[in-house]
């Protein structure tokens, strides 16, 4: 089946690094995800890794796959006030229809 | 670009009233997804459209629920008639075809029914 698990809620100091952790079951999956979602809004897709990688940096964010236990994380450098959201983490499942499978999200709260 | 728009923004009913929501995806965009997302969880697809064919709607309650996409371009969703437990969040988002291509969303229509 498909499931996607995520710790509830991470609270961080600003400028420290948050790493924020999912794990899902569908070892089909091609990409995985991760979203942020701020209060009131949608979701804005922040980085994807492809499934034949194991890690994947773009600038403050660097994203672990350890495809052997089904393990997904993200890690934020000098994490900034503007980051306290909910962030979640996706899996596109299997077949090819690009449906993604959501995680309940992670709240991340950063402390000034 | 225009992102996807979405309205309304905030719907309030009563159970057992109907409601509709619209969603108009990014220009170009074949591939058409409806979310729900309810309070403390990630969002779950309820349908989705490729063009104007329905390629998956598994997960969509269809005594109640029901979905369009007649031009291909803009859809509408509606719920006939609303429970309590459809208080959520309702997400459209939408992509060009290809599985690498990402989901862009919406900003959703908070329904809370009453």
């Amino acid at each position: 089946g498909e499931d996607v698990e995520q710790s509830l809620f991470l609270s961080v100091r600003e400028g420290d690094s948050s790493v924020i952790n999912c794990t899902y079951t569908d070892s089909s999956s091609t990409y995985l995800y991760w979203y942020k979602q701020e209060p009131g809004a949608g979701l804005q897709l922040l980085t994807y890794i492809f499934s034949n990688m194991d890690m994947k940096q773009d600038q403050r964010l660097t994203v672990l796959l350890n495809k052997k236990d089904k393990h997904l994380s993200l890690r934020i450098a000098d994490t900034q006030t503007g980051d306290s959201a909910i962030y979640f983490c996706a899996e596109n499942g299997s077949g090819n229809t690009g449906k993604l499978i959501f995680g309940q999200g992670t709240t991340l709260q950063v402390k000034p | 670009e225009a992102g996807v728009a979405q309205s309304p923004r905030y719907k309030i009913i009563e159970k057992r009233q109907s409601v509709a929501f619209w969603c108009n995806p990014i220009s170009g965009h074949a591939t058409l997804y409806w979310y729900q997302q309810i309070l403390g969880q990630g969002p779950k697809l309820l349908i989705q459209f490729q063009n104007n064919g329905v390629v998956d709607d598994s997960q969509l309650p269809k005594d109640r629920f029901s979905a369009e996409r007649l031009k291909g371009v803009d859809s509408t969703l509606k719920i006939q008639p609303a429970k309590l437990e459809d208080s959520a969040v309702y997400l459209c988002a939408s992509r060009t075809s290809g599985v690498r291509e990402t989901q862009y969303f919406g900003p959703g229509t908070r329904l809370l029914v009453l």
